[in-house]
């Protein structure tokens, strides 16, 4: 299959942690790449490859590998992480890029 | 510094067609592939396409073959995607957004600040 899932929404408590999961046959041959997306804003990428921040991300983002599923943990969640989330990979059948549907965070 | 600046607004009547332009700024244009995207109201992101700036090679989502165009001008630093024979599921947020390499991975790393498309009679 050339299509990545993600849960619809997750909640977090403040200052908790919570791990959004995206899950698709094409993690198994590509990195998944990860999107922070505001209301009216474009999406801004939060982690990508194994586990790398691009420049002026904070440490609380970080992401891992598990078989099909790529994982993006956020530990210590802030408000300002209230966002929805989506991971995107390349794929080796199919259309050759594909985004997850998506997961709304919510931090209580 | 990396700029995508897009066309206005547009408001389209169904079987009409839309062009979208993307004005690139602040690195080598011909370097980097050029995606397209899209993002129906309170729906998730979709894949149109992508163009390689310096042969103007194509790639299309299956979904859009047949009905999605994507050009570019190397002169003006401009790529262009065209979606013909509108419907209202066609109505969306279009973002065009550069594709790189960041830390051994093929990503995309700026986007433009989207257009949106209306399709309604």
């Amino acid at each position: 299959s050339s299509e990545l899932t993600q849960d619809p929404a997750v909640s977090v408590a403040l200052g908790q942690t919570v791990t959004i999961t995206c899950q698709g046959d094409s993690l198994r041959s590509y990195y998944a790449s990860w999107y922070q997306q505001k209301p009216g804003q474009a999406p801004v990428v939060v982690v990508c490859g194994k586990n790398n921040r691009p420049s002026g991300i904070p440490d609380r983002f970080s992401g891992s590998y598990s078989g099909n599923t790529a994982s993006l943990t956020i530990t210590g969640a802030q408000a300002e992480d209230e966002a929805d989330y989506f991971c995107n990979s390349r794929v080796s059948s199919g259309n050759p890029w594909v985004f997850g549907g998506g997961t709304k965070l919510t931090v209580l | 510094q990396v700029q995508l600046v897009q066309s206005g607004a547009e408001v389209k009547k169904p079987g009409a067609s839309v062009r979208v332009s993307c004005k690139a700024s602040g690195y080598t244009f011909t370097n980097y592939n050029l995606h397209w995207v899209r993002q129906a109201p309170g729906q998730g992101l979709e894949w149109m396409g992508i163009i390689n700036p310096n042969g103007g090679s194509t790639t299309y989502a299956q979904k859009l073959q047949g009905r999605v165009t994507m050009t570019r001008d190397t002169s003006t630093r401009t790529v262009y995607m065209e979606l013909s024979s509108l419907r209202s599921e066609d109505t969306a947020v279009y973002y065009c957004a550069k594709e790189s390499t960041i830390f051994g991975v093929l990503l995309i790393d700026y986007w433009g600040q989207g257009t949106r498309v209306t399709v309604s009679s």
